[in-house]
């Protein structure tokens, strides 16, 4: 059975950079039929999908264009995890924080984002 | 980007009601579609894949369909359980842009 545990603090003053990580048990970050995402959900935005990193033969990472100037997601094989930066955050980026695997669910390319770490509540606060 | 547009943004409907949500891709993603169920105080839950295909234990009164820019959620009959909000997703490519989901209540 796959699991995410994500971790980090819950509180970052602005200007400062969030920092959160998401380890993975029943599957690798380096496996070639999945992607690992980080995704947020405010009352204001709904769920916004910030960006993925994922291994096919090699590394590549996708971000969406809002926070693709602040925003580093990084894998850690060593550790089975993968990791979200999220720099210079504003009240703005207040959320809950989740990392979802997007796995290979029929062939030749239907993804879905299958299993989901529990949330991280984050809040830009002085 | 491609923007996801969802219709209603709520509604209010009976246990055995048919229950149906539209949403609206603003170009042609094919059926690379997904729906998600999200229950209060926890995570989404993947519903169906390929715009109609059932994710393995969901209950056959949810169904899909559509292909291109419009596609469905239905709930055949509306149970107290599927109290939720509701999203669909494109992922023909990045970024994996949710609609803004569609709140569901017991009337």
């Amino acid at each position: 059975q796959v699991q995410l545990q994500q971790s980090g603090p819950g509180l970052v003053k602005p200007s400062q950079t969030l920092s959160l990580t998401c380890a993975i048990s029943g599957d690798s970050v380096s496996s070639n039929s999945a992607t690992w995402n980080w995704i947020r959900q405010s009352p204001s935005r709904g769920l916004e999908w910030l960006g993925r990193t994922y291994y096919r033969s090699k590394w590549y990472n996708d971000y969406a264009v809002s926070v693709k100037s602040r925003i580093t997601i990084n894998p850690d094989t060593s550790k089975n995890q993968f990791s979200l930066q999220l720099n210079s955050v504003t009240p703005e980026d207040t959320a809950v924080y989740y990392c979802a695997r997007d796995e290979l669910v029929a062939a030749p390319d239907y993804y879905g984002m299958d299993v989901w770490g529990q949330g991280t509540t984050v809040t830009v606060s002085s | 980007d491609i923007q996801m547009t969802q219709s209603p943004s709520s509604l209010s409907a009976s246990v055995g009601d048919r229950v149906t949500i539209t949403c609206r891709a603003s170009q042609d993603i094919s059926n690379y579609l997904a729906w998600y169920q999200q229950k209060p105080g926890k995570v989404p839950k993947l519903l169906i894949y390929a715009a109609s295909t059932l994710q393995s234990g969901v209950p056959s009164r949810f169904s899909g369909s559509g292909s291109g820019t419009d596609f469905t959620l239905t709930i055949s009959s509306l149970q107290p359980e599927d109290v939720a909000t509701y999203y669909c997703q494109k992922y023909n490519s990045a970024p994996r842009t949710f609609g803004q989901g569609t709140k569901v209540e017991i009337k």
